[in-house]
């Protein structure tokens, strides 16, 4: 049972180096998502897969690239890490697909620090 | 675009009391709404959800909510606060216009109990 699984849990990067934040689910959700959380400024949405080949950017998506690699899988590159992209990340599924209204499953968040 | 605005990023009621967070959204046709609710150092969980068919939704935990259209409000009540209750509460939208599957959360509101 284990719903949205994000890896790593924790990340320290310095300036200029690349990652990438991986995400699977195991719902046979359709909709994958992106969060960044930061302190008094809520969730913000980087990139967001409506559906097993499309993705579409969020409120927040310069620096960071995604790759909806099949229906369960939907990672999130950063290129070149910045200080600003210090942040806990969140990955979440929903059932999906356009028109349809369903709650968002959340992992447990990736805590990147960039030095 | 939708948004939502949460206002107070701070709440503190004294134990019994009655609890009432505030969010207010923007879009050009009634939307989706969400709260969800986020302990610490966990994901989030949803709450309850507004989808058109009734105005006032019931949740867990006894929390409800009321969609007012003419005020654009959603905002979440309890009517007796618990200890168990402390936590980050975000009000989402999804705008039914554009495409359902992406979801905007408002800034969060710490609901924080005194005993």
């Amino acid at each position: 049972n284990a719903g949205v699984t994000q890896t790593p849990k924790f990340q320290v990067l310095k300036t200029g180096q690349s990652m990438t934040l991986q995400c699977a689910q195991d719902m046979n959700h359709n909709s994958m998502y992106w969060y960044r959380q930061d302190p008094g400024m809520g969730l913000r949405l980087i990139y967001y897969s409506a559906s097993e080949g499309t993705t579409d950017k969020g409120e927040v998506p310069n620096g960071y690239n995604v790759s909806r690699l099949n229906k369960r899988e939907f990672s999130l590159r950063l290129e070149s890490a910045a200080p600003s992209q210090t942040s806990v990340y969140f990955c979440a599924s929903s059932e999906g697909g356009s028109g349809i209204v369903s709650p968002l499953h959340f992992g447990n968040g990736t805590r990147l620090t960039v030095t | 675009a939708q948004s939502v605005t949460q206002l107070g990023s701070h709440v503190s009621v004294s134990e019994g009391a009655l609890v009432l967070l505030r969010c207010n959204y923007s879009s050009s046709v009634p939307p989706y709404l969400f709260w969800y609710v986020q302990y610490p150092n966990q994901g989030l969980q949803l709450l309850l959800k507004y989808t058109s068919a009734a105005t006032l939704v019931k949740g867990i935990n006894g929390f409800e909510a009321e969609f007012k259209k003419s005020e654009t409000s959603f905002h979440l009540t309890k009517p007796s606060a618990h200890m168990s209750d402390a936590a980050e509460y975000f009000c989402a939208v999804s705008d039914r216009e554009s495409s359902a599957s992406k979801i905007i959360f408002g800034s969060g509101t710490r609901l924080s109990i005194r005993p």
